[in-house]
């Protein structure tokens, strides 16, 4: 079973300010993902990370930054909130094994900007 | 990565057997066949995945098709718990940075 956490599950705030959605996982994988899903849609690749120190954009542009100092921690920023930036923002984990890889996802951060 | 098409939605009594089609015509030959289901709210969490030969787990069985065109995911004993959305993903092994969910299929198990 998966250890793969998001925090807060639901967050709603103002336009302009900065926010933070956090995403942590205990199985040591290097690999992790954000996506971003609109009710009733399909998930969007926004970031994703090979290791520590290494991110790159996935084929949905965001406003929104990552870093990737420690491998279990995979936090993604936001400058300065906008409406259009409400969704719901789902972080996902994977580590390869015989047959292909299987990502492991967080039960998501619902973000509501007003 | 291939696309995939999957009907929009599907209905299931019960403890009876649902059966979940999945068409990709244009998968390469080293790509895998993933399903994953989302229920409301939660993020998705993994049901099987294969290349060519058929596989059970726990969950469900994945039949792929000998020309591996098409799948389709069975859940035996169907209960009101397996109401979700059913993704069905075509991808090269250890590829993550495209992985296409598609809109997948809504299935609604009634009693």
């Amino acid at each position: 079973e998966a250890d793969i956490y998001q925090t807060p599950r639901y967050l709603v705030i103002g336009t302009g300010k900065k926010i933070t959605l956090e995403c942590s996982q205990t199985m040591g994988h290097d690999k992790m993902y954000w996506y971003q899903q609109d009710p009733g849609m399909e998930l969007h690749l926004i970031h994703y990370s090979y290791g520590v120190n290494s991110t790159e954009k996935g084929d949905l542009s965001s406003e929104s930054t990552v870093s990737r100092i420690r491998t279990e921690h995979f936090p993604l920023t936001l400058e300065s909130a906008r409406p259009s930036h409400t969704s719901q923002y789902l972080c996902a984990s994977s580590e390869g094994q015989v047959g292909g890889d299987i990502q492991y996802f967080g039960a998501g951060t619902r973000l509501s900007v007003l | 990565d291939a696309k995939t098409t999957q009907p929009p939605s599907m209905d299931c009594a019960e403890g009876r057997a649902a059966n979940l089609p999945c068409n990709h015509s244009t998968i390469s030959g080293n790509e895998y066949v993933y399903w994953y289901r989302q229920i409301h709210s939660q993020g998705p969490q993994y049901i099987i995945h294969g290349l060519k030969n058929n596989e059970t787990n726990e969950m469900a069985s994945l039949i792929i098709t000998e020309d591996r065109k098409s799948s389709t995911l069975i859940l035996p004993h169907a209960t009101l718990r397996d109401t979700a959305v059913y993704y069905c993903i075509v991808r090269v092994r250890y590829n993550f940075n495209k992985f296409y969910f598609g809109s997948g299929t809504k299935l609604n198990v009634k009693p």
